[in-house]
């Protein structure tokens, strides 16, 4: 089946600086990859996601890359700001709104 | 529009016992699925269901069960409860058809074993 890797398992950066997140995967078969985030105590929410036919994409501060061909993909954050602080999980699946396969999350610290 | 549910929010058991937790999904989702959520492990897939049946299942042993009604709701079951099986417990409900891929998380259901 499916598994999924994610490093670093922490990230500290300062206000303003970027933070970068990157994941594997092992089935080829996969063709979404969405990122939550997960704030201290509260449920985890989508905050960007990827399908197989697209390299990147961007919303607001915040990026997917994806190389399907190395099974990789990784997420950008820019200017982060104290708020960004949370867990951050990648996950996979063969089809959008399926079950998804997640990687073990990466803690990000913004310090102002 | 409500969104997921999930009871009991808190539970605690013991060694032995069994547990059942509820999941309603927000309405018009026909899909739910369970994670495991602990500090050491982040969110492991248990199983998925679409329309009653069985989708999906993750590499959980047979003391975890699950069903979903005609309604949509679901239910996990966790029989012979171990003091590993302590976790928050998500669920998560989906649309499966159109563009948007987007999982629903509840709240969790947080067991302790003693």
């Amino acid at each position: 089946g499916e598994n999924v890797e994610q490093h670093p398992s922490t990230l500290s950066v300062q206000e303003g600086d970027s933070a970068v997140i990157k994941c594997t995967y092992s089935d080829s078969a996969s063709n979404y990859f969405p990122w939550y985030k997960q704030e201290l105590g509260k449920r985890p929410q989508l905050i960007i996601d990827i399908r197989s036919n697209v390299g990147e994409k961007k919303d607001q501060r915040i990026a997917v890359t994806l190389n399907k061909t190395a099974k990789h993909f990784s997420l950008h954050i820019t200017e982060t700001q104290p708020e960004d602080s949370a867990v951050y999980f990648c996950a996979a699946s063969k089809q959008a709104g399926t079950a998804l396969i997640f990687g073990k999350g990466t803690t990000l610290s913004v310090s102002s | 529009k409500a969104g997921v549910t999930q009871t009991p929010r808190y539970l605690i058991k013991t060694r032995g016992q069994q547990v059942t937790l509820s999941c309603s999904p927000i309405s018009g989702h026909r899909s739910v699925s369970w994670y495991q959520q602990t500090p050491g492990q982040g969110l492991q897939f248990l199983f998925e269901y679409f329309s009653e049946t069985q989708r999906n299942k993750g590499n959980f042993p047979g003391r975890f069960s699950g069903r979903q009604f005609s309604n949509s709701r679901s239910e996990m079951n966790v029989s012979t409860l171990e003091l590993g099986d302590s976790a928050l417990y998500l669920c998560a409900s989906s649309v499966t058809s159109g563009d948007t891929g987007e999982l629903f998380f509840g709240e969790g259901s947080r067991l302790t074993v003693l």
